[in-house]
């Protein structure tokens, strides 16, 4: 089973910074197989990016992600109030499909 | 719209069975591979189950093995998870999504509002 270990756990940050999430794979996960999601309280996640650098249908052109190697990293470049969230990465490359632990960004 | 709309959760007692529905419109149902995803209140997400479009083909995470059952009545577009054996860990919101393309493994890009299970005596 692959695990994807993400960091920080919370990330702090004021409306209008860049917010920059990490989640590194136990194992070799092809580009293509990894995607992205934010979840806000008592809502369903929602993707945001799939093979590792492509937008989803509607999601704003600040959010954005890349891979190298095992590491894979989400950026959004400037933070709007809607974006405090949890986000998770989630690999679809092998059996079973696997989760991050997930980083909540936070308001300062 | 596309649209998943799950029910059925609600609370169980230890060993006890609960059957949970998840209502598919707005999309080709048949075409698609279904999944259930679990979310342990605070905590993250776990992968559960999943079932392909004709109904053929199934897989489960070890946790649930032998106890849970995936199925599909395509003609109510409509996939449903059979729940025996239930156990206190088994608590969670269980969400019913698929996967973005047909045919191939990809992300989950539609996702039911969840249905919330608890295992309790």
């Amino acid at each position: 089973e692959i695990v994807l270990t993400q960091s920080p756990g919370t990330l702090s940050l004021s409306p209008g910074e860049r917010a920059t999430l990490s989640c590194r794979a136990s194992q070799s996960v092809s580009s293509s197989y990894l995607a992205w999601y934010q979840q806000k309280p008592g809502q369903a996640p929602r993707l945001l990016i799939y093979g590792a650098s492509s937008r989803a249908t509607g999601i704003p052109d600040r959010f954005s992600g890349s891979a190298s190697g095992t590491d894979f990293t989400l950026t959004i470049s400037r933070l709007e109030p809607e974006d405090f969230a949890v986000y998770y990465c989630q690999q679809y490359y092998s059996a079973p499909r696997t989760f991050g632990q997930g980083t909540k960004v936070e308001i300062k | 719209e596309v649209q998943l709309v799950e029910s059925g959760g609600g609370l169980v007692q230890p060993g006890g069975s609960l059957r949970l529905s998840c209502a598919a419109s707005g999309f080709t149902f048949d075409n698609y591979w279904m999944h259930w995803v679990r979310q342990v209140p605070g905590e993250g997400l776990a992968w559960v189950s999943r079932i392909n479009g004709n109904g053929r083909s199934t897989n489960y995470a070890d946790s649930v093995k032998g106890r849970f059952t995936i199925s599909r009545d395509n003609a109510k577009n409509t996939v449903y998870l059979q729940m025996n054996s239930l156990r206190a860990e088994d608590t969670a919101v269980y969400y019913c999504t698929r996967d973005r393309i047909v045919g191939i493994n990809d992300a989950f890009d539609i996702w039911g509002q969840g249905t919330m299970v608890t295992v309790s005596s």
